[in-house]
């Protein structure tokens, strides 16, 4: 089974400021990796996914990951943080299969941002 | 609506009471999934629906634990005898089509508070 960590659990920084969250997974084959947003009282959103490629994604809202398959990781980067993207952010893996029995998410603890203005 | 929609959006139950949450998932989306989440972690599978299929509740925690899908579009997650440990919220999602190149669309959840 698959597994997800990111290393940390809370996060504070201020507006301008550089952010980077880890994310580490475990699995023995290949995976889809993706990263998840979740804002003050809004539902969970897909901010990038990697598949296949290029190891360096971007996603919506300056939001970038790279994949580093030797280190199992796939860490979310953004250079200039806003106060806007106070949220919390989940890593989340699923095998890549595709078959009948669905591909379902598996998640790391999350991570919660705060962005000082 | 063009998004997944949850009822209620917050259940107060007594412990040892029923309870049955509804996910409206987005119309034509053949799989659909339910999540737990715990005060403080992440979302953990439960449970995995392909049209009215069940085809993986490997994540159920016990016999308690219920969901349903009979037509295909709307499903209901039922906890029966509910303890205090299944307080959490409850997110549903669902996906145009199976297999992990298709994106699942949360939810906003249903929190549940077993007094």
């Amino acid at each position: 089974a698959q597994s997800v960590s990111q290393h940390n659990h809370h996060v504070i920084l201020s507006e301008a400021a550089s952010l980077e969250l880890g994310c580490n997974y475990s699995y023995g084959g290949t995976v889809n990796l993706f990263w998840y947003v979740q804002y003050p009282g809004q539902h969970l959103q897909l901010l990038l996914k990697y598949f296949s490629g290029d190891p360096l994604v971007k996603g919506i809202k300056g939001f970038e990951a790279e994949f580093i398959k030797s280190k199992f990781s796939f860490n979310l980067r953004k250079p200039s943080v806003q106060w806007s993207d106070t949220a919390e952010y989940f890593c989340a893996v699923t095998p890549d299969l595709f078959k009948a029995a669905g591909n379902k998410l598996t998640f790391g603890g999350g991570t919660r941002v705060l962005v000082k203005p | 609506g063009a998004g997944v929609s949850q009822s209620p959006r917050y259940k107060v139950a007594k412990r040892g009471q029923d309870v049955a949450l509804r996910c409206d998932p987005i119309s034509g989306h053949v799989s659909l999934f339910w999540y737990q989440q715990a005060l403080g972690q992440g979302p953990e599978f439960l449970t995995y629906f392909q049209n009215e299929a069940q085809l993986d509740k490997s994540g159920l925690p016990s016999d308690r634990f219920f969901a349903e899908r009979p037509e295909g579009s709307v499903s209901t997650l039922k906890i029966q005898r509910t303890q205090q440990e299944d307080s959490a919220v409850y997110l549903c999602a669902s996906s145009l089509a199976p297999g992990s190149y298709n994106e699942q669309f949360f939810g906003p959840g249903t929190r549940l508070t077993v007094l």
